[in-house]
């Protein structure tokens, strides 16, 4: 079946504006996760929702980084004034349920100007 | 969740088998180690994933040792397409639910 799906896979965007990343998990994946990579770094964790409730938030780096899934399928990822430390490769997985195996999406490589 | 400690690289002969060393002396009873691997820029890949019997898949072996400090990820016929960074992650079962993955072992498999 399908996969993770993110979208854009690509952003490149000037800095200050704000920039919405999209995740589309698995049908039926209770859970979805969103992680950040940098460079020759593993990923490193930012937020989780089971349905539509944010569960744990407490990788978001700072308050310009928001997230949402509001009917527990999709979710977005926010990012406000963006700054050049935001360029990485942002990442979405989802699991059948929280205690599950993650499967991760392909990634959105964001480029801040 | 507990911690892990890999070697940064490692090297296997095509059609080998490849053996990655993780040790996780911390790691709690009720702790899964799990094995993840990302192939270039793509995401990270499930591998297989214990608690404390071995297991095996159609990708790979994972051996714990009996005292659960330490595993073993097994690639019986290391293939080209192989090359990656494995990632050794110790995982509470329920409850902690971000995965915390470290740098990891980059493996290169040599034609």
């Amino acid at each position: 079946g399908a996969g993770v799906s993110q979208s854009p896979r690509y952003k490149v965007t000037k800095r200050g504006q704000d920039v919405a990343l999209r995740c589309d998990p698995i049908s039926g994946h209770v859970s979805l996760y969103w992680y950040r990579q940098a460079l020759g770094q593993g990923p490193e964790f930012l937020t989780y929702f089971n349905y539509e409730a944010q569960q744990d938030k407490s990788g978001l780096p700072n308050d310009r980084f928001s997230a949402e899934r509001p009917e527990g399928s999709i979710s977005t990822l926010t990012i406000q004034r963006t700054e050049q430390r935001d360029s990485a490769m942002y990442r979405c997985a989802s699991s059948l349920g929280g205690a599950d195996t993650q499967y991760f999406g392909p990634g959105t490589r964001l480029t801040v100007l | 969740d507990a911690k892990t400690t890999q070697p940064p690289s490692m090297d296997c002969a095509e059609g080998r088998a490849a053996n990655l060393p993780c040790n996780h002396s911390t790691i709690s009873g009720n702790e899964y180690v799990y094995w993840y691997r990302q192939i270039h820029s793509q995401g990270p890949q499930y591998i297989i994933h214990g608690l404390k019997n071995n297991e095996t898949n159609e990708m790979a072996s994972l051996i714990i040792t009996e005292d659960r400090k330490s595993s073993t990820l097994i690639l019986p016929h290391a293939t080209l397409r192989d090359t990656a960074v494995y990632y050794c992650i110790v995982r509470v079962g329920a409850g902690a639910n971000n995965l915390f993955f470290g740098t990891g072992t980059r493996l290169t498999v040599i034609p």
